[in-house]
């Protein structure tokens, strides 16, 4: 079956630094793919998506590029915030209206 | 982008009772809605798809009377959790979608705390 793996957490990072987190995922045909970002609290946000290979995903300075050749999408951001502290799950749908899949979330902490 | 509104945020509830929570898709038709649940510091577990007007689809190793699911309305879909126990103390997230998008968008989320 579909499945989606993402690195665990937690990642801490200082303000204005790089951050990846990555995903690859196993699926047949041609998943969709999305980011999620869950705040304290809070229920999910869709962060940004891409719906077919070499398709980026961009949104409030965050990126991810999907990679059918690696089956990856990681997630990145050249400078983050205080404000990007979340819970980030990658996760896919497959093409035939499936169900989401999720990875098991990483949650990353901006320390000013 | 389109809403999806989860009613209530915060519930307490004693064992052996029952609590409702709704999921109502706000502007737009909500043909699929899902169910999933969320233990402390861990991902979404799908427990159940329902698609307005019918029975929903139960995840393996979901009790489905214990957990009741109505979608009677294109707008409206309900997660009961029957004669509750501390176990079942949980953060209960809904997402919806409409027919032929890839997208589903999630309700807020309910954090049951049953004592």
């Amino acid at each position: 079956g579909n499945s989606v793996t993402q690195m665990e957490g937690p990642v801490t990072l200082s303000e204005e630094a790089f951050l990846t987190i990555n995903c690859t995922y196993t699926a047949t045909g041609y998943p969709s793919l999305f980011w999620y970002v869950q705040y304290p609290g809070e229920g999910l946000q869709l962060l940004l998506k891409a719906t077919k290979a070499d398709d980026k995903g961009s949104n409030k300075g965050f990126e991810a590029t999907y990679r059918k050749e690696t089956t990856s999408f990681h997630l990145e951001k050249g400078s983050v915030q205080v404000s990007d502290s979340a819970v980030y799950f990658c996760a896919l749908r497959g093409n035939y209206g499936q169900n989401f899949v999720f990875g098991p979330g990483t949650r990353l902490s901006v320390l000013p | 982008g389109a809403v999806v509104s989860q009613h209530p945020s915060r519930v307490i509830c004693k064992s052996g009772t029952s609590v409702k929570i709704e999921c109502r898709s706000l502007d737009f038709q909500a043909t699929t809605m899902f169910w999933y649940r969320q233990f402390p510091k861990q991902s979404l577990m799908l427990m159940a798809t329902s698609n307005e007007g019918s029975k929903a689809t139960y995840e393996q190793g979901v009790e489905k009377d214990k957990f009741l699911i109505n979608h009677a309305s294109l707008t409206l879909s309900t997660l009961t959790v029957t004669s509750a126990h501390p176990e079942d103390s949980s953060f209960y997230i809904c997402s919806a979608q409409d027919r032929g998008n890839t997208e589903a968008f999630f309700g807020q989320g309910t954090r049951l705390t049953v004592v």
